[in-house]
C-alpha cells in the first residue's frame, strides 16, 4: 500500500508570491490534515478536509487555504507569502473516523526569500 | 490553552537504559492517545496508541501507560537504542472531535 505522497519536497519562493502544495493520501483514506512546523516548534494545525469538506480549522490567517478533491487528494495554498511562512508543511492521512491514527507524508520544505 | 503538554523539551538517556517520555492532558473528553516519532526534515511516524479503556499497551520495545485520574501518559522505550534519538510527540483525540491535539514534543538523545 503506497504511503502519503507530498509534492514538491522542496520549494523556494519570493516574498509576495503564492504557492500550492499537494498531498495524495493513502488509498481509501478520506481525511487529510495539514500542519506547519517551524524550527524548534511543534506541529501547528492548519486545517482538515474530509470528503471534500473542511471539517476542522486551526488559527492561521486567511492567506492559508486548502481544498480536497473527489479522489481525496488535497492541495494547500498560501498567498502573499511572508518570510515567516518558511517552514516544513506536513500532510497527514487518516480514515477520518474517531480514534484512529494519522499517517504523515515526508513534508514539503518551503523557503521564502 | 495547551490541552496536551510535554513539559520536557529534551531528554538524554544512556544507550541500553530505559527512556521515559511524559505527556499530560487537561481535556477529560480525550479518549485516545498516540505517540509519534519524528526525525529532522521528515514527517512524524506513528509509534503506538492507547484507548482510554486501557491503562497499558505494549509493542516490542515500546510501552505506553495511561493514568486517567492523573491525566497523564508516558512512553517507555526499553532498551534505548541510538536510532531512537528523535523528537517524540504525544497526541490526543476525543470522540466528539476528529482532530488530533498535539504536544510540543520532547527531543530524545540516546548517548552511546
Amino acid at each position: 500500500k503506497a504511503g502519503v505522497t507530498q509534492t514538491p519536497r522542496y520549494l523556494i519562493k519570493t516574498r509576495g508570491q503564492q504557492v500550492t502544495l499537494s498531498c495524495s493520501p493513502i488509498s481509501g483514506h478520506r481525511s487529510v490534515s495539514w500542519y506547519q512546523q517551524t524550527p524548534g516548534q511543534g506541529l501547528q494545525f492548519l486545517f482538515e478536509y474530509f470528503s471534500e469538506t473542511q471539517r476542522n480549522k486551526g488559527n492561521f490567517p486567511g492567506r492559508f487555504s486548502g481544498r480536497q478533491f473527489s479522489n481525496s487528494r488535497s492541495e494547500m495554498n498560501v498567498s502573499t507569502l511572508e518570510l515567516g511562512d518558511s517552514a516544513l508543511y506536513l500532510c497527514a492521512s487518516s480514515s477520518g473516523t474517531v480514534n484512529t491514527e494519522a499517517f504523515f507524508g515526508q513534508g514539503t520544505r518551503l523557503t521564502v526569500v | 490553552d495547551q490541552q496536551v503538554k510535554q513539559n520536557s523539551p529534551s531528554l538524554s538517556v544512556q544507550e541500553g537504559r530505559i527512556s521515559i517520555l511524559n505527556c499530560d492532558y487537561t481535556n477529560s473528553m480525550f479518549d485516545y492517545f498516540l505517540w509519534y516519532k519524528k526525525y529532522p526534515a521528515e514527517g512524524p511516524t506513528f509509534l503506538i496508541s492507547i484507548s482510554s479503556i486501557k491503562d497499558k499497551n505494549e509493542d516490542g520495545r515500546f510501552t505506553v501507560f495511561l493514568n486517567k485520574s492523573a491525566k497523564h501518559l508516558s512512553l517507555h522505550i526499553v532498551p534505548s537504542q541510538p536510532g531512537d534519538s528523535a523528537v517524540y510527540f504525544c497526541a490526543a483525540s476525543a470522540k466528539s472531535n476528529y482532530q488530533l491535539i498535539w504536544g510540543a514534543g520532547t527531543k530524545l538523545i540516546i548517548k552511546p
